[in-house]
């Protein structure tokens, strides 16, 4: 089964910090996603990534940044942390043209 | 450009009742469909996806969606609700089969009523 983990399930950060989270998948996926979850909102897409060190621009890219130095890893970067990213973070990775494997999530909450 | 819309935030349906959730989409090429469900403290899991091919397919758990382009939907649906069902559900549409990212609507929350 394909696998993709998140770093952590909860976490709490203050306003100004610098954020990182972190997904890896153990299925030498060539694409992986990041989403933000928000109740009413549905998934939007922050940033993706079809190959190493390669990144594209989702939906909402603003106030966010992303880091794709080996395949299996693929982190998302808040550099000065603000309440309005307070979500949850959905991972996700594919091969090309194939179905999204999903992480667990993580519950982002900034003070 | 492409876009998703779910009708209905929520759904309630009685035990052994037809669920139907409906799901309506926009898009500039012929597009991926997809049903994904999310269950409490889960990730997404997904249920079918169409991408060519036969309009009316089959997923987990019983459920089906039937991709009509004349009308750009694709329903969920599955003849009779079980407890184990409650959970969000997800449309997304995709025109590169997931290469350049899903776009989802905004999700219906299933209620089943004992």
């Amino acid at each position: 089964d394909v696998k993709v983990t998140q770093s952590s399930r909860y976490l709490v950060k203050r306003t100004g910090e610098k954020v990182f989270l972190e997904c890896v998948q153990d299925m030498d996926h060539e694409n992986m996603f990041w989403y933000r979850q928000d109740p009413g909102l549905g998934l939007r897409l922050i940033y993706f990534s079809y190959d190493v060190k390669m990144k594209e621009k989702g939906d909402i890219p603003e106030g966010y940044s992303v880091s794709r130095e080996k395949k299996e890893r693929f982190s998302l970067i808040l550099e000065s942390a603000s309440t309005n990213q307070t979500s949850m973070y959905l991972c996700a990775s594919s091969l090309k043209g194939s179905k999204l494997f999903f992480g667990s999530g993580t519950q982002l909450s900034v003070l | 450009a492409q876009s998703v819309t779910q009708l209905g935030s929520h759904v309630s349906v009685s035990e052994g009742a037809l669920v139907l959730l409906r799901c309506n989409y926009s898009s500039s090429v012929p597009p991926y469909l997809f049903w994904y469900v999310q269950y409490p403290n889960q990730g997404l899991q997904l249920l079918l996806k169409y991408t060519t091919g036969a309009t009316l397919v089959k997923g987990i758990n019983g459920f089906e969606a039937e991709f009509k382009k004349s009308e750009t939907s694709f329903h969920l649906t599955k003849p009779s609700a079980h407890m184990s069902d409650a959970a969000e559900y997800f449309c997304a549409v995709s025109s590169g089969g997931g290469a350049d990212g899903l776009t989802f609507g905004k999700g219906t929350h299933l209620i089943i009523q004992p």
